[in-house]
């Protein structure tokens, strides 16, 4: 089946502009996972959602970032008023969250670029 | 939080050699994931493996969860082997949150 799909794949935006970015995750998955990978590090978590519920956001740097699944599916993540710092590779996940298996499957990443 | 160390940082390989990865863990953990970050930067999973041992082809992965380690073997290798390997783990959540080691980059050379 289809797996996890984001959009744009890339995003040129000048300091100071609102960025969307979108995730849509594998059909019937109830977790869904946002997270930041700066150039040559590994993956930081930013936020979780267990269907519409933001249940942990301890991650998002700043009160610019701002995420939302509104209908338990389609996930955006907002970044307002971008900053050079914010330039990263923002990738998505999701998990099925059976009982004890928490594997999760990423999507292909938008890569931003603040100029 | 947990913390994640990866070993070696860089690997450099002549094609048809073998070679093991190795990830420590600071905590017990309810996810181990082994990914392969390609070129493009699509994260693919490689195995989950909490505990135990599995095999995927060329590939295999052994967790010692009692000694908070876990180790990723690729045998005759292939410069498509080439890329970006992590390790990820969650604990202490009941969600599963993954915190990743920086990563190891193998070259394959042909």
């Amino acid at each position: 089946g289809a797996g996890v799909s984001q959009s744009p794949r890339y995003k040129v935006a000048k300091r100071g502009q609102d960025v969307a970015l979108r995730c849509d995750p594998i059909s019937g998955h109830v977790s869904l996972f946002w997270y930041q990978q700066a150039l040559g590090q590994g993956p930081e978590f930013l936020t979780y959602f267990q269907n519409e519920a933001q249940l942990d956001k301890s991650g998002l740097p700043s009160d610019r970032f701002f995420a939302e699944r509104p209908e338990g599916s389609v996930s955006t993540l907002k970044i307002q008023r971008t900053q050079q710092e914010d330039s990263a590779v923002y990738l998505c996940a999701s998990s099925f969250f059976r009982a004890a298996v928490y594997e999760q499957y990423f999507g292909p990443g938008t890569r931003l670029t603040v100029t | 939080g947990i913390q994640v160390e990866q070993s070696p940082p860089d690997l450099i390989l002549q094609e048809g050699a073998n070679s093991t990865l190795r990830c420590n863990f600071s905590d017990s953990v309810n996810n181990l994931q082994w990914f392969h970050q390609n070129p493009w930067g699509q994260l693919i999973n490689l195995f989950y493996i909490p505990s135990g041992t599995k095999q995927n082809g060329r590939l295999s992965a052994t967790t010692v969860a009692t000694e908070r380690y876990s180790l990723l073997y690729i045998s005759s290798s292939q410069t498509t082997d080439s890329g970006v390997y992590f390790c990820a783990s969650a604990g202490g959540t009941s969600y599963g949150k993954l915190t990743f080691g920086q990563g190891t980059i193998l070259t394959v050379h042909p």
